[in-house]
This record gives C-alpha cells, sequence and structure tokens, in this order.
C-alpha cells in the first residue's frame, strides 16, 4: 500500500537560514509526488509537483525539492526562509497513469526564528 | 477565476445529527475529492467524485457519502455523527484528463459536541 512518511513532525530554523524538509515514500508503481503548504485555518497549497522528467523540481516562494528513486525521497529545500514560511508542509504521492487518491504524510510544522 | 469554494466555514452539531457539507470545484475543473483531517494531523482521503459518481474511496464508513451535481459541484453528508468526526473537511478540485494537481479549497470546520 501507498504510504508517505515524514520523519520530522517540527522543525525550527533561524530566518535567512536553509531549509530541507524530509520525505519518504513507499509506492509500487510510478508516483507522482507533491509538495503542498498550509497556512493555520487554510486550506492547502501546492508548492511543486514531479511527475517525471528532470529530477529537481522548482516551485513557487523559491522551494525546490529532488526526486531520488534509489532513496524512495522527494525532499524539499530552500536557500534562505523567511519568517512568512511559517507553516505545516505536507508531502504527498499518487500513482501515475491512474485516476487515483493523493496520499498525504502527516506533515511538518516549520518555526522561523527572528 | 474562482477557486474552490466550501460552505460554511464552520459548523457545530450534535452527536448523532446528520450534516452536509458543500463544494464548488474550481473553474473548468471536473474532479472533486473529500479529505477530512484532523487536527495535527494530514488529509485523509474520503472520496472521489467525476460524472457524478464515486470512483474512489477511502477508509471511511458509509455514514460518509457524496454527491457530485451536473455543474460539478459536490456534497459531502455525515450521517449519526461522532465526537471523532469533528475536523476540518478540505474539498479539492481537479481536471481529470490533465491529471492536474489538487486545488484545495479552504475547508469546513466540523465541531461535534
Amino acid at each position: 500500500a501507498q504510504s508517505v512518511t515524514q520523519p520530522d513532525i517540527h522543525i525550527t530554523v533561524s530566518e535567512g537560514a536553509s531549509l530541507e524538509l524530509r520525505c519518504n515514500y513507499s509506492y509500487g508503481a510510478t508516483p507522482y509526488l507533491f509538495w503542498y503548504v498550509q497556512s493555520p485555518g487554510q486550506g492547502l497549497q501546492l508548492l511543486l509537483k514531479y511527475f517525471s522528467g528532470d529530477t529537481l523540481v522548482q516551485g513557487i516562494k523559491g522551494f525546490e525539492a529532488e526526486f531520488k528513486r534509489s532513496q524512495s525521497s522527494f525532499n524539499l529545500r530552500k536557500p534562505s526562509v523567511h519568517w512568512s514560511d511559517a507553516a505545516e508542509y505536507f508531502c504527498a504521492v499518487g500513482e501515475l497513469n491512474r485516476d487515483d487518491k493523493i496520499i498525504f504524510g502527516k506533515g511538518t510544522r516549520l518555526h522561523i526564528l527572528p | 477565476d474562482a477557486g474552490v469554494t466550501q460552505s460554511p466555514t464552520h459548523l457545530i452539531k450534535t452527536r448523532g445529527q446528520q450534516v452536509t457539507l458543500r463544494c464548488s470545484p474550481k473553474s473548468g475543473h471536473d474532479t472533486v475529492s473529500w479529505y477530512q483531517q484532523a487536527l495535527g494531523q494530514g488529509p485523509q482521503f474520503i472520496f472521489q467524485y467525476y460524472e457524478e459518481e464515486e470512483r474512489q474511496r477511502g477508509n471511511f464508513p458509509d455514514r460518509f457519502s457524496g454527491h457530485q451535481f451536473p455543474n460539478y459541484s459536490s456534497e459531502l453528508n455525515v450521517n449519526a455523527l461522532l465526537l471523532g468526526d469533528s475536523a476540518l473537511y478540505l474539498c479539492a478540485s481537479s481536471l481529470r484528463q490533465e491529471r492536474s494537481p489538487l486545488h484545495f479549497g479552504n475547508g469546513t470546520r466540523l465541531t461535534v459536541t
């Protein structure tokens, strides 16, 4: 069965520091992968997606993620975080070529120190 | 270009009651998925509607049912509410043919007392 693991429940970084949020997935077929961000009381906003091709994908707000099939990982990165990046981040996986549900991880809460 | 809209934004119900939540998809989208997000958890898939039929279903009891209308809008119904049904209910729309990513509404916060 497909699953997504985000090993870090909370992460705290200083403003201006680099960020990496980890995501590991378990999937039997070719996955397609997403990162979403959720601000308090809001719905989820898509940051970036990976379907195929270049394994380094660029997203909005200066985020990028790298797909590593050998490690079943899809980690999210940002070179320099801003206070406005404080939010909950969700990694999600779906199955390419199937009209299937998207499975979400439990999320990582990002805190930014001034 | 209107995004996904959900109503109501907040709702308080009593155990045993029934509730209906509504969702209008993003303009041009034809598929609606519903998710339940408990406090501190990631969204959990309830079901997906396309062409007015339930296409996929997650691990939720039959108390959870839905409907999609010809204009692609959708309803989520929950019968015999339990305290554990308290959560943020998120609607997401997509365009099936293009396998587009999910676009989410801001959700309905349901509190069961």
